[in-house]
């Protein structure tokens, strides 16, 4: 049983490019979450998906970055127009049911370097 | 005021020490509560979940003080192998269902 996939591990975008990362849950997880840790800091909470429907993007930049988790395939978390202040790693959670991430299991991250 | 506070550290510690690690969080209506594990650029792992009546997992033992907001971490007979970053987890956040994460403390143990 495979865990939480995520792609690309490492990922280098220029200044102004795009970034997407991709998100797959455990099998019969229907729950994802998105956390970002900056260097030398702990785990921010971005987004909380549902197949298809965005329950909760309190977390999320007001521009430049997206979320979705279609009916098919994986999570994607998209970053428009990359800066230097989006140099982190990118965390993708899943989890069968929402009751405080109990089951949750983390993805090995995307490390996402902007130069 | 951060939601979760931790004592960054690091704890350097010899193998086979004691090592405790606090946290108070701000949230009184927080009802779960987590240590999590994590390696150098990897990814967090849950160690393990923390009761009110206090729980023990091997050389692990966590409690909770619901009337202080305060939680902790206690590591017996400390391996090399616990060499990490344990992060205080708490949920559900002031938005309603999310966890938040502590910035967590780092533990080295020394030979």
């Amino acid at each position: 049983n495979a865990g939480v996939m995520q792609n690309p591990r490492h990922l280098v975008r220029r200044r102004g490019q795009e970034a997407r990362l991709r998100c797959s849950p455990m099998k019969g997880h229907s729950h994802v979450y998105w956390y970002r840790q900056l260097p030398e800091e702990g785990l921010k909470f971005m987004v909380y998906l549902q197949k298809e429907n965005i329950i909760d993007e309190s977390g999320m930049p007001k521009e430049r970055f997206s979320a979705e988790f279609p009916k098919e395939g994986p999570s994607i978390l998209r970053i428009q127009q990359v800066v230097r202040g989006d140099s982190a790693a990118y965390f993708c959670a899943s989890s069968p049911s929402h009751i405080a991430q109990r089951e949750a299991f983390f993805g090995q991250g995307t490390r996402l370097t902007v130069v | 005021r951060k939601e979760v506070e931790q004592d960054p550290g690091p704890f350097n510690v010899p193998e086979g020490a004691t090592v405790a690690f606090n946290c108070t969080y701000s949230n009184s209506a927080s009802q779960s509560f987590f240590w999590y594990r994590q390696d150098c650029r990897k990814e967090p792992k849950l160690l393990m979940s923390v009761y009110s009546s206090g729980n023990e997992d091997g050389r692990f033992t966590a409690q909770l003080n619901r009337a202080s907001q305060y939680i902790s971490l206690l590591i017996r007979d400390s391996k090399l192998s616990d060499s990490a970053t344990y992060l205080c987890v708490v949920g559900p956040n002031n938005a309603g269902n999310m966890l938040t994460f502590g910035g967590g403390t780092r533990l080295m143990v020394k030979p």
